[in-house]
């Protein structure tokens, strides 16, 4: 099982709401990721997760806060966003750091969100 | 940090010939280099990777080149087909700290005529 999966699919929100983007993976992958895509334009990496702690972040705004529940489990909590916060927000897990095949990297469906 | 540049940024072919994309990379500690195909309004996918200690590997009609002392490396699609059409996008990873940092390409947008 290589899935990646992420709820919900779509997501429109005022820039007064506060809202959750849920990530899960079940291939025992210790190390979690979520990125920011805007049309036609590669992945924007913001967080990264390894052994449930945050190890990167990418001077992403604080209206953006990651947390990881636990090993499995990915959130993205969203709250004040602006209207160029629009994107599709990624999630993607490998096994771990490092050669040797543990670091491939596989990408869940997306949420594409809109705030207006 | 690591700048990945891709190109072409379009490109477009007849079906049955080959394509090819490159991308240059700048930071020598990166190890391990993966190619996405996104489609539209879908998650990019795995298509084929290499890592630093190989030259080139070859999956059916897909196939990746790494030069690392020019430090750059190529997407090969031979025979292509419409459901190549899609945006590529290369990366180049380098373990940093307890996780690993990706860095993607620009992407190309493949189009594929019939």
């Amino acid at each position: 099982d290589t899935e990646v999966t992420q709820t919900p699919k779509h997501l429109v929100m005022g820039m007064t709401n506060k809202k959750s983007l849920k990530c899960e993976q079940h291939m025992g992958h210790r190390a979690m990721y979520w990125y920011k895509q805007k049309a036609k334009k590669p992945p924007e990496l913001m967080f990264v997760y390894s052994y449930e702690k945050l190890s990167i972040n990418e001077s992403v705004p604080s209206r953006f806060s990651p947390e990881c529940p636990n090993s499995s489990l990915l959130n993205l909590h969203l709250h004040a966003l602006q209207p160029e916060d629009s994107a599709l927000y990624l999630c993607a897990s490998s096994q771990a750091q490092g050669a040797g095949g543990l670091e491939t990297q596989y990408f869940g469906p997306g949420t594409r969100l809109l705030v207006l | 940090g690591e700048n990945v540049e891709q190109h072409p940024s379009t490109l477009s072919v007849q079906e049955g010939d080959s394509a090819v994309i490159k991308c240059t990379y700048s930071d020598s500690a990166s190890n391990y280099f993966p190619w996405y195909k996104q489609e539209l309004g879908k998650r990019p996918q795995l298509i084929i990777d290499i890592r630093s200690n190989v030259g080139e590997k070859k999956d059916q009609r897909i196939a990746v080149t790494l030069n690392k002392t020019a430090k750059h490396f190529s997407l090969h699609i031979t025979e292509t087909q419409p459901e190549d059409s899609a945006v590529y996008f290369c990366a180049a990873s380098i373990p940093e700290g307890a996780g690993n940092q990706f860095y993607f390409g620009t992407g190309t947008s493949l189009t594929v005529i019939p």
